[in-house]
């Protein structure tokens, strides 16, 4: 198995559909986030997660709400998405050097996300 | 405020040439880490190194090394002797709590292409 999945690898939705983004990390990590990375952007960070509890929220627009019932599941859902949100959506994990870990993140191969 | 920047968007160039990536960074941080990752056509970014920033000491694995400048503000990233699997965008992070990278800030990457 590899450290981060990401399912799906694709998707399609419109903008009025609901979906969900799922992420599963096997490294025993307590840490997972949420990037965005658009088209000749920087990879923004959305959503951090420690200890399944949310830490951050980088003025994510409420059309993604995250969740993280478990220190090694994480899911993004979407709902009434705009064109704009059409990118590459990656979830990495990560594990306190206090708690034995490196800073380092791991990260999944990311869902292309299309909203027509 | 932190910033990472990468002012190279696109480098080409034949194998078995050397090439540099460049990164200049800006925190107020005291504390702070250094990263390069690579992203291949996959879509995972891949951990390459990090270094911290009490660390100038340079760093060669294989045909890979990193050159450290705090007087400059630069993390720079050499492949010697380039091969077409380097082909990848390649992104330098900056990270400024020193347990954890929640705040961890990407440069916009740079595309290197080597051609056979």
């Amino acid at each position: 198995e590899t450290g981060v999945t990401q399912t799906p690898r694709h998707l399609v939705m419109g903008m009025t559909n609901k979906k969900s983004l799922k992420c599963e990390q096997h490294l025993g990590h307590n840490a997972m986030y949420w990037y965005k990375q658009s088209a000749k952007k920087p990879l923004e960070l959305m959503f951090v997660y420690n200890f399944k509890e949310q830490t951050e929220n980088n003025s994510v627009p409420s059309r993604f709400s995250p969740e993280c019932p478990n220190s090694s599941h994480l899911f993004l859902h979407l709902h009434t998405l705009q064109p704009e949100d059409s990118a590459l959506y990656l979830c990495a994990s990560s594990q306190d050097v206090l708690r034995g870990g490196d800073t380092e993140a791991f990260f999944g191969q990311g869902t292309r996300l299309t909203v027509v | 405020a932190q910033k990472v920047t990468q002012a190279q968007t696109e480098i080409s160039v034949v194998e078995k040439e050397d090439v540099t990536l460049d990164c200049v960074y800006e925190t107020r941080d005291t504390t702070y880490y250094l990263f390069w990752y690579k992203q291949p056509p996959s879509g995972e970014l891949v951990f390459l190194i990090r270094r911290n920033s009490f660390d100038e000491q340079n760093e060669i694995s294989g045909r890979y090394s990193w050159n450290f400048q705090k007087s400059t503000s630069s993390f720079n990233f050499t492949i010697t002797a380039s091969q077409v699997v380097d082909s990848a965008v390649y992104f330098c992070a900056l990270s400024g709590r020193p347990y954890n990278n929640n705040d961890m800030r990407f440069g916009a990457g740079t595309r290197l292409t080597v051609k056979p």
